[in-house]
């Protein structure tokens, strides 16, 4: 079993949806938790970062973090086509010692938001 | 946010040549920065950290002899890809944090290499 877990999709949403994106772990360890948005051939853009549970918003994103259930989700509102791209999530267990910035990435999911 | 560049952006060579793949952090020093390599429609998987002043520590199943890396300076980390072959073909993209115990990564360009 990996220790994230993450639909690859592909995911394609009319322009204006809500789309929901989700990751499970399996390492009650991580404790800060990051959303990137990947296009194709480029490197990854830092769109969110939270720690521990709760909610974050920025924008259109928000990022959702349920620790009980293991459970990450990133909501985007009003997707235009410009958001389509790979999202990952990553999620890091501690911010020092041995794990110090080994950040555990899903598989990433492929996002199509169509006119 | 912290800016990465990696040079060069791609990169096609001769199987059995090396190649070399540098990462800079423009305006914040890192003492630590990561390498990672992505297969197509794969995710990311970590290959070695990178240390200012020390050695890199390599992840399980990477080799430190065929993946060389050296950390220059504080914004500037190279990996070398030696007697490259076919399947060492990947993206290769390098991370910092913007500070100091900082958990959040900045992402460099990526490096597309082809070994022919």
């Amino acid at each position: 079993q990996k220790e994230v877990e993450q639909d690859p999709g592909p995911l394609s949403v009319p322009e204006g949806a809500i789309v929901s994106l989700n990751c499970t772990y399996s390492n009650s360890a991580f404790q800060y938790f990051m959303w990137y948005r990947q296009y194709s051939r480029k490197g990854p853009e830092l769109l969110m970062y939270t720690y521990s549970s709760g909610n974050k918003e920025d924008g259109r994103f928000t990022a959702q973090v349920d620790k009980s259930s293991k459970y990450i989700s990133l909501f985007i509102r009003d997707s235009q086509p410009s958001d389509s791209a790979t999202y990952l999530c990553a999620m890091i267990p501690n911010a020092g010692g041995t794990s110090y910035g080994k950040l555990t990435f899903g598989q990433g999911t492929i996002l199509t938001v169509h006119p | 946010g912290a800016v990465v560049s990696q040079h060069p952006s791609r990169v096609i060579c001769k199987s059995g040549t090396s190649v070399k793949i540098e990462c800079r952090s423009l305006d914040f020093q890192a003492t630590t920065m990561f390498w990672y390599r992505q297969f197509p429609k794969q995710s990311l998987m970590l290959m070695a950290t990178s240390n200012e002043g020390s050695k890199a520590t390599y992840e399980q199943g990477v080799e430190k002899d065929k993946f060389l890396i050296n950390h220059a300076s504080l914004t500037l980390s190279t990996l070398t890809v030696t007697s490259a072959h076919p399947e060492d073909s990947s993206f290769y993209i390098c991370s910092a944090p913007p500070s100091v115990g900082g958990e959040t990564q900045y992402f460099g360009p990526g490096t597309r290499l082809l070994v022919l």
